[in-house]
């Protein structure tokens, strides 16, 4: 079972719309999750993080955790088609030092 | 201005062939990352180093080397043993131990002719 899991996608949705983008992960130690960005060929940008169970608000982007459950999730609202690209959720497990380990990403595409 | 430059962008390698990628940072960080991409796929973490001199292996080391002679370096050599080498790599740093807010340089793209 791999640590980290995201559906490759790609999720299609129309420009205005909210995106929704799912991460499930296995290890109950897990400590911090982190939203990245990625356009094609270009390297990762982080968009945010969370720690807390909840909502985190940053602009349109809002983040959410459920630590129960073992989900953290990315709203995109008013979405763009700027905002297509390939969504990376990383997840630093408690006892693996600084590691991040990564979901294989959802490709996000934004329809005018 | 500060960041991370990794050093070439691009690179062909022959089969056989040692290659080196290069990774400087100014950002002070101590801790800095390797990660190979793979078309389509996520990132997998191939060594670390939390301080000067000392660094670990992560989940696909082998057929890779690294050293940590200064704060600033983190120097990838990708060696004949690692068979599949074709990818993206892409070198990391964070400010502390703890991992938070780890940034990525522009990444290598590696060939193999």
């Amino acid at each position: 079972q791999k640590e980290v899991e995201q559906n490759s996608g790609p999720l299609s949705v129309p420009e205005g719309a909210i995106a929704s983008l799912n991460c499930t992960y296995s290890d109950r130690g897990s400590q911090s999750f982190f939203w990245y960005r990625q356009y094609s060929g270009k390297s990762p940008e982080l968009i945010m993080f969370i720690y807390s169970n909840g909502d985190k608000e940053d602009g349109r982007f809002t983040a959410q955790l459920n630590k129960a459950s073992q989900y953290v999730s990315l709203l995109i609202r008013d979405s763009q088609p700027s905002d297509s690209a390939t969504y990376l959720c990383a997840v630093k497990v408690g006892n693996a030092g600084n590691m991040l380990t990564f979901g294989g990403g959802t490709r996000l595409m934004v329809k005018p | 201005d500060g960041g991370i430059t990794q050093s070439p962008k691009y690179l062909f390698r022959k089969e056989g062939q040692n290659v080196t990628l290069s990774c400087e940072q100014n950002l002070n960080h101590d801790a800095m990352y390797w990660y190979r991409q793979d078309p389509g796929q996520g990132l997998r973490l191939i060594y670390y180093s939390q301080i000067v001199n000392d660094f670990q292996k992560g989940d696909i080391a082998e057929g890779y080397s690294v050293s940590r002679e200064k704060k600033e370096s983190f120097p990838l050599t990708v060696t004949s043993a690692q068979k599949n080498p074709t990818a993206f790599y892409l070198c990391a740093s964070s400010a502390d131990h703890s991992g938070n807010t780890i940034y990525f340089g522009e990444g290598s793209w590696l060939t193999v002719v």
